[in-house]
């Protein structure tokens, strides 16, 4: 069974410009998390969908969001980009609530 | 509102030598707990988990852990590390119905 894939696995974009970051999640998994990790903060959960509804969220600016689809595969934006928002971007999907299986994570380099 | 402490930023530790990595953790209610293990460049792989039953926990790898729920404390240990075992180590929770919190990690560095 394949794993968790996520697209692009880098990225460089400029200040001010916005991102979509994607993730396809293990076939039958229906929720996926996102998560931020820098070396400053750590591991940060951004938001968890699951049929397609927005079911958990962490404390992150009104300028990153997602979305899921029907076939469970999710996307998650970032508008008005600001250096802080380089870091390493993991998603990971699950089957039960209590098993995540991570994806290699996308690297978004804000210069 | 749950939190996780990893008291040790780095352990540096020769082949062959036993390791243990702690974890501590705060939370009003009942917890998961887990321990994943990330590589350079990769994401985050399961090592291992505590749901309910016995509370000493066996994993991949080697790597086995024990939930203490006097002391708040899932320690990670390995009887006899590899060099393959250089990596980083995150403890996280999750109350039931709540998000995953992850402890700030553990560089492990396996020096020959």
């Amino acid at each position: 069974k394949a794993g968790v894939t996520q697209t692009p696995r880098y990225l460089i974009k400029t200040r001010g410009q916005q991102v979509t970051l994607s993730c396809s999640p293990i076939s039958g998994h229906r929720s996926v998390s996102w998560y931020q990790q820098t070396p400053g903060q750590g591991l940060q959960f951004l938001f968890e969908y699951f049929s397609e509804t927005q079911r958990n969220k962490g404390n992150f600016p009104g300028r990153f969001s997602g979305r899921q689809f029907s076939n469970s595969r999710s996307e998650m934006n970032v508008s008005t980009l600001e250096l802080g928002d380089s870091a390493l971007y993991l998603c990971a999907s699950s089957l039960e609530p209590y098993e995540q299986y991570f994806g290699p994570g996308t690297r978004l380099t804000v210069t | 509102a749950q939190s996780v402490t990893q008291l040790d930023s780095q352990v540096p530790v020769f082949e062959e030598a036993p390791v243990e990595l702690r974890c501590n953790y705060s939370s009003s209610v009942s917890v998961y707990l887990f321990w994943y293990v990330q590589y350079p460049n990769q994401g985050l792989q399961l090592l291992l988990k505590y749901l309910s039953g016995s509370t000493l926990v066996k994993g991949i790898n080697g790597f086995e852990a024990e939930f203490n729920k006097s002391q708040t404390s899932f320690h990670l240990r390995k009887p006899s590390v590899h060099i393959s075992d250089t990596a980083e180590y995150f403890c996280a929770v999750m109350g039931y119905g709540q998000n995953f919190v992850f402890g700030p990690g553990t560089r492990l560095s396996v020096l020959p």
